[in-house]
């Protein structure tokens, strides 16, 4: 089946550690998105790549980074510099070039901190 | 920035009711997209708007995108249990390269057998 694959489903992160959340998509789809939802609260945007090996900072970057090395593939790492981690972290991908633009989400990562 | 307020923050309904929600901004839209979300999942797309005045349905489910550009609706008709989640709206101001999705805080769905 085609979709957006989040892993792992829930995470818990050590003080000072760092974790990485896995996203990949067989949708062959360009632009791929992370957002960070907190509980109330819209979507947040942390980062998002628009083709292979670039990407662009969101409105919430601070404390994450990202990597795009497979268009199939865009992980996102929490890093210790991020204080306040918990939370639901969604990753979305659409097809670029297209007038229908819309926004696929995978099923989520709830990440929380021990 | 930018900003959706959507509402009600949540509702409770009895099955079998109707249900209207709807997303305002200070900002014109070009795109107006409806999600819902179960506890625990990714939204799921609903309905797409793309032209103001347009009215799409999918299902019991109806969405317009307002004359002005700056609103949105969506009307669930007969409402049944599984309609319980989280409805969001989603604005999307131009295309091309910038692709960056205004989204509301959400629409609490609760449905009373």
């Amino acid at each position: 089946d085609g979709g957006i694959t989040q892993s792992p489903k829930y995470l818990f992160r050590k003080e000072g550690q760092n974790v990485t959340l896995s996203c990949e998509q067989n949708l062959n789809h360009d632009a791929m998105y992370w957002y960070r939802q907190d509980p109330g609260q819209g979507l947040r945007l942390i980062y998002y790549s628009q083709i292979v090996n670039d990407f662009q900072k969101g409105d919430i970057a601070e404390g994450y980074s990202v990597s795009r090395e497979k268009k199939e593939s865009f992980p996102l790492t929490v890093t210790s510099a991020q204080k306040n981690p918990t939370a639901f972290y969604l990753c979305a991908s659409r097809r670029q070039g297209c007038s229908n633009e819309k926004l696929f989400f995978g099923s989520g990562t709830q990440l929380s901190v021990l | 920035g930018q900003q959706l307020n959507q509402s009600p923050q949540s509702m409770f309904i009895q099955e079998g009711e109707d249900v209207s929600m709807n997303c305002t901004s200070s900002s014109i839209f070009n795109t107006w997209l409806w999600y819902k979300q179960d506890p625990g999942e990714g939204p799921v797309l609903l309905i797409a708007l793309y032209k103001a005045g347009e009215l799409t349905s999918n299902g019991r489910l109806t969405a317009q995108f307002g004359i002005t550009r700056k609103d949105s609706f969506l009307n669930i008709s007969a409402s049944i249990p599984s309609d319980v989640g989280i409805y969001f709206c989603a604005g999307l101001r131009s295309g091309g390269s910038n692709y960056k999705l205004t989204f509301g805080k959400g629409t609490l769905l609760t449905v009373n057998p």
